[in-house]
Protein backbone atom coordinates (compact mmCIF):
# COMPACT_ATOMS: atom_id res chain seq x y z
CA UNK A 1 0.00 0.00 0.00
CA UNK A 2 1.05 3.84 -0.67
CA UNK A 3 1.66 6.50 1.51
CA UNK A 4 2.47 9.94 1.83
CA UNK A 5 4.15 11.48 4.71
CA UNK A 6 4.52 15.33 5.41
CA UNK A 7 6.52 15.42 8.24
CA UNK A 8 5.86 19.34 8.95
CA UNK A 9 2.99 20.32 10.49
CA UNK A 10 3.43 23.90 10.58
CA UNK A 11 5.80 26.40 9.32
CA UNK A 12 6.12 29.80 8.64
CA UNK A 13 8.28 31.86 6.56
CA UNK A 14 8.73 35.92 6.11
CA UNK A 15 7.06 37.76 3.04
CA UNK A 16 9.82 37.45 0.03
CA UNK A 17 12.04 35.16 1.52
CA UNK A 18 11.95 30.81 0.35
CA UNK A 19 10.96 28.10 1.88
CA UNK A 20 10.82 24.00 1.16
CA UNK A 21 8.01 21.55 2.37
CA UNK A 22 9.02 17.94 2.42
CA UNK A 23 6.99 15.28 1.18
CA UNK A 24 8.00 11.38 1.72
CA UNK A 25 6.14 8.36 -0.34
CA UNK A 26 6.32 4.79 0.10
CA UNK A 27 5.11 2.75 -3.10
CA UNK A 28 6.43 -0.30 -5.00
CA UNK A 29 4.91 1.37 -8.33
CA UNK A 30 7.06 2.42 -11.41
CA UNK A 31 4.48 4.50 -13.20
CA UNK A 32 2.77 7.33 -10.97
CA UNK A 33 1.97 11.26 -10.69
CA UNK A 34 2.90 13.34 -7.53
CA UNK A 35 0.79 16.20 -5.98
CA UNK A 36 1.37 19.69 -4.24
CA UNK A 37 -2.65 21.03 -3.10
CA UNK A 38 -3.16 23.89 -2.12
CA UNK A 39 -6.40 24.73 0.84
CA UNK A 40 -6.37 28.55 1.60
CA UNK A 41 -8.17 29.37 4.90
CA UNK A 42 -11.77 28.98 4.27
CA UNK A 43 -11.35 28.39 0.49
CA UNK A 44 -11.30 25.78 -1.81
CA UNK A 45 -8.39 23.20 -2.54
CA UNK A 46 -6.44 24.01 -6.09
CA UNK A 47 -3.68 22.20 -7.84
CA UNK A 48 -0.57 23.48 -7.35
CA UNK A 49 1.60 21.68 -9.10
CA UNK A 50 2.31 17.81 -10.89
CA UNK A 51 5.00 16.04 -11.33
CA UNK A 52 5.28 12.92 -13.73
CA UNK A 53 7.60 9.56 -11.76
CA UNK A 54 8.96 8.90 -15.32
CA UNK A 55 9.97 12.73 -16.08
CA UNK A 56 13.51 13.54 -14.75
CA UNK A 57 13.02 17.20 -15.22
CA UNK A 58 11.59 19.00 -11.66
CA UNK A 59 8.30 20.73 -12.18
CA UNK A 60 7.59 24.44 -12.16
CA UNK A 61 4.84 26.48 -11.92
CA UNK A 62 6.08 30.25 -11.36
CA UNK A 63 7.09 31.13 -8.39
CA UNK A 64 6.36 26.91 -7.26
CA UNK A 65 8.93 24.20 -8.03
CA UNK A 66 9.65 21.03 -6.80
CA UNK A 67 12.81 18.86 -5.98
CA UNK A 68 11.63 15.13 -7.02
CA UNK A 69 14.15 12.43 -5.92
CA UNK A 70 12.40 9.37 -6.89
CA UNK A 71 15.40 6.83 -5.64
CA UNK A 72 15.19 8.55 -2.21
CA UNK A 73 10.73 8.78 -2.86
CA UNK A 74 10.91 12.35 -1.77
CA UNK A 75 9.06 14.88 -3.63
CA UNK A 76 9.58 19.03 -2.09
CA UNK A 77 7.64 22.01 -2.57
CA UNK A 78 10.20 25.19 -3.27
CA UNK A 79 8.28 28.39 -2.72
CA UNK A 80 10.08 31.47 -4.16
CA UNK A 81 9.91 35.34 -3.13
CA UNK A 82 6.85 33.74 -0.39
CA UNK A 83 3.90 36.05 -0.42
CA UNK A 84 0.90 36.40 2.16
CA UNK A 85 -1.73 34.83 0.00
CA UNK A 86 1.02 32.10 0.22
CA UNK A 87 -0.78 31.19 3.37
CA UNK A 88 -2.64 28.33 3.38
CA UNK A 89 -2.51 24.23 4.26
CA UNK A 90 -0.21 22.13 1.27
CA UNK A 91 -0.81 18.89 0.68
CA UNK A 92 1.06 16.31 -0.72
CA UNK A 93 -0.66 13.40 -2.82
CA UNK A 94 0.38 10.47 -4.60
CA UNK A 95 -1.78 8.35 -7.61
CA UNK A 96 -0.82 5.76 -9.38
CA UNK A 97 -1.08 5.09 -13.26
CA UNK A 98 -2.99 3.66 -15.13
CA UNK A 99 -5.30 6.27 -13.22
CA UNK A 100 -9.14 5.58 -14.05
CA UNK A 101 -11.24 5.56 -11.30
CA UNK A 102 -7.93 5.04 -8.68
CA UNK A 103 -7.71 7.30 -5.58
CA UNK A 104 -5.37 9.83 -4.30
CA UNK A 105 -3.01 9.44 -1.33
CA UNK A 106 -3.25 12.46 0.73
CA UNK A 107 0.00 13.34 3.47
CA UNK A 108 -1.58 15.13 6.92
CA UNK A 109 -0.61 18.54 5.32
CA UNK A 110 1.42 21.26 6.06
CA UNK A 111 -0.01 24.48 7.66
CA UNK A 112 2.27 27.27 6.20
CA UNK A 113 2.08 31.06 7.56
CA UNK A 114 4.00 33.64 5.36
CA UNK A 115 4.39 36.66 8.05
CA UNK A 116 4.59 39.91 6.89
CA UNK B 1 -14.20 26.65 -15.11
CA UNK B 2 -14.94 22.96 -13.96
CA UNK B 3 -16.98 23.69 -10.35
CA UNK B 4 -18.05 21.35 -7.65
CA UNK B 5 -20.90 22.72 -5.36
CA UNK B 6 -21.70 21.74 -2.23
CA UNK B 7 -25.02 22.48 -0.66
CA UNK B 8 -24.14 23.87 2.75
CA UNK B 9 -20.82 25.51 3.89
CA UNK B 10 -21.51 24.72 7.87
CA UNK B 11 -24.08 22.68 9.25
CA UNK B 12 -25.09 21.95 12.94
CA UNK B 13 -26.99 18.69 12.93
CA UNK B 14 -27.71 16.59 16.77
CA UNK B 15 -26.92 13.07 17.39
CA UNK B 16 -29.11 10.66 15.87
CA UNK B 17 -30.25 12.57 13.16
CA UNK B 18 -29.90 11.69 9.57
CA UNK B 19 -27.75 14.65 7.72
CA UNK B 20 -27.44 14.94 3.97
CA UNK B 21 -24.28 16.43 2.51
CA UNK B 22 -24.96 17.09 -1.39
CA UNK B 23 -22.05 17.57 -4.19
CA UNK B 24 -22.64 18.10 -7.80
CA UNK B 25 -20.11 18.79 -10.74
CA UNK B 26 -20.46 20.75 -13.61
CA UNK B 27 -17.93 18.85 -15.99
CA UNK B 28 -19.55 15.48 -16.48
CA UNK B 29 -16.90 13.82 -14.78
CA UNK B 30 -17.19 9.83 -14.31
CA UNK B 31 -15.24 10.09 -10.89
CA UNK B 32 -16.70 11.67 -7.58
CA UNK B 33 -14.77 11.47 -3.82
CA UNK B 34 -16.27 12.07 -0.96
CA UNK B 35 -13.24 12.70 1.85
CA UNK B 36 -13.05 13.54 5.44
CA UNK B 37 -11.12 16.26 6.52
CA UNK B 38 -9.59 16.63 10.43
CA UNK B 39 -6.44 18.09 12.02
CA UNK B 40 -3.64 15.81 12.02
CA UNK B 41 -4.89 13.61 9.85
CA UNK B 42 -4.97 14.67 6.63
CA UNK B 43 -8.16 13.84 3.82
CA UNK B 44 -8.84 10.78 4.20
CA UNK B 45 -11.45 8.77 2.03
CA UNK B 46 -15.06 8.01 2.51
CA UNK B 47 -16.42 6.62 -0.73
CA UNK B 48 -16.10 7.31 -4.31
CA UNK B 49 -18.40 6.63 -7.35
CA UNK B 50 -16.70 5.77 -10.72
CA UNK B 51 -20.35 5.83 -12.66
CA UNK B 52 -24.34 6.62 -11.84
CA UNK B 53 -25.06 3.75 -9.02
CA UNK B 54 -22.14 2.65 -8.34
CA UNK B 55 -19.72 3.34 -5.57
CA UNK B 56 -16.77 1.76 -3.97
CA UNK B 57 -15.95 2.43 0.06
CA UNK B 58 -13.06 4.21 0.32
CA UNK B 59 -10.56 4.16 3.57
CA UNK B 60 -13.22 4.89 6.59
CA UNK B 61 -16.91 3.70 5.14
CA UNK B 62 -18.17 3.35 8.73
CA UNK B 63 -21.15 4.94 9.57
CA UNK B 64 -21.39 6.61 6.08
CA UNK B 65 -23.30 5.88 3.10
CA UNK B 66 -23.58 7.20 -0.66
CA UNK B 67 -26.30 8.24 -3.06
CA UNK B 68 -25.31 8.58 -6.75
CA UNK B 69 -28.61 8.69 -9.35
CA UNK B 70 -27.26 11.47 -11.91
CA UNK B 71 -23.72 11.74 -13.19
CA UNK B 72 -23.60 15.18 -11.61
CA UNK B 73 -24.67 14.79 -8.09
CA UNK B 74 -23.08 12.60 -5.13
CA UNK B 75 -24.17 12.56 -1.97
CA UNK B 76 -22.73 11.44 1.58
CA UNK B 77 -25.45 10.24 3.97
CA UNK B 78 -25.32 9.92 7.64
CA UNK B 79 -28.07 7.60 8.41
CA UNK B 80 -27.32 8.30 12.63
CA UNK B 81 -25.30 11.47 13.14
CA UNK B 82 -22.66 11.06 16.38
CA UNK B 83 -20.17 13.22 17.65
CA UNK B 84 -17.13 11.51 16.00
CA UNK B 85 -18.24 12.49 12.53
CA UNK B 86 -18.00 16.18 13.46
CA UNK B 87 -15.54 16.96 10.72
CA UNK B 88 -14.84 19.33 7.04
CA UNK B 89 -16.41 17.45 4.84
CA UNK B 90 -14.81 17.43 0.89
CA UNK B 91 -16.27 16.25 -2.50
CA UNK B 92 -14.66 16.42 -5.37
CA UNK B 93 -14.60 15.03 -9.04
CA UNK B 94 -12.20 13.60 -11.90
CA UNK B 95 -12.50 12.64 -15.26
CA UNK B 96 -11.99 9.21 -15.93
CA UNK B 97 -9.93 7.41 -18.53
CA UNK B 98 -6.22 5.73 -18.06
CA UNK B 99 -4.66 9.25 -18.67
CA UNK B 100 -3.62 11.72 -16.13
CA UNK B 101 -6.55 13.97 -15.23
CA UNK B 102 -6.77 16.70 -12.37
CA UNK B 103 -9.19 16.33 -9.35
CA UNK B 104 -11.15 19.44 -8.82
CA UNK B 105 -12.86 19.94 -4.94
CA UNK B 106 -15.02 21.71 -3.19
CA UNK B 107 -15.42 24.24 -0.87
CA UNK B 108 -16.36 21.85 1.84
CA UNK B 109 -19.28 21.30 4.35
CA UNK B 110 -17.61 21.56 8.28
CA UNK B 111 -20.18 19.71 10.19
CA UNK B 112 -20.62 19.64 13.70
CA UNK B 113 -22.95 17.13 15.37
CA UNK B 114 -24.05 18.12 18.72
Amino acid sequence: AQTVTQSQPEMSVQEAETVTLSCTYDTSENNYYLFWYKQPPSRQMILVIRQEAYKQQNATENRFSVNFQKAAKSFSLKISDSQLGDTAMYFCAFMRLPSGTYKYIFGTGTRLKVLA
Amino acid sequence: DVKVTQSSRYLVKRTGEKVFLECVQDMDHENMFWYRQDPGLGLRLIYFSYDVKMKEKGDIPEGYSVSREKKERFSLILESASTNQTSMYLCASRSGGTSYNEQFFGPGTRLTVL
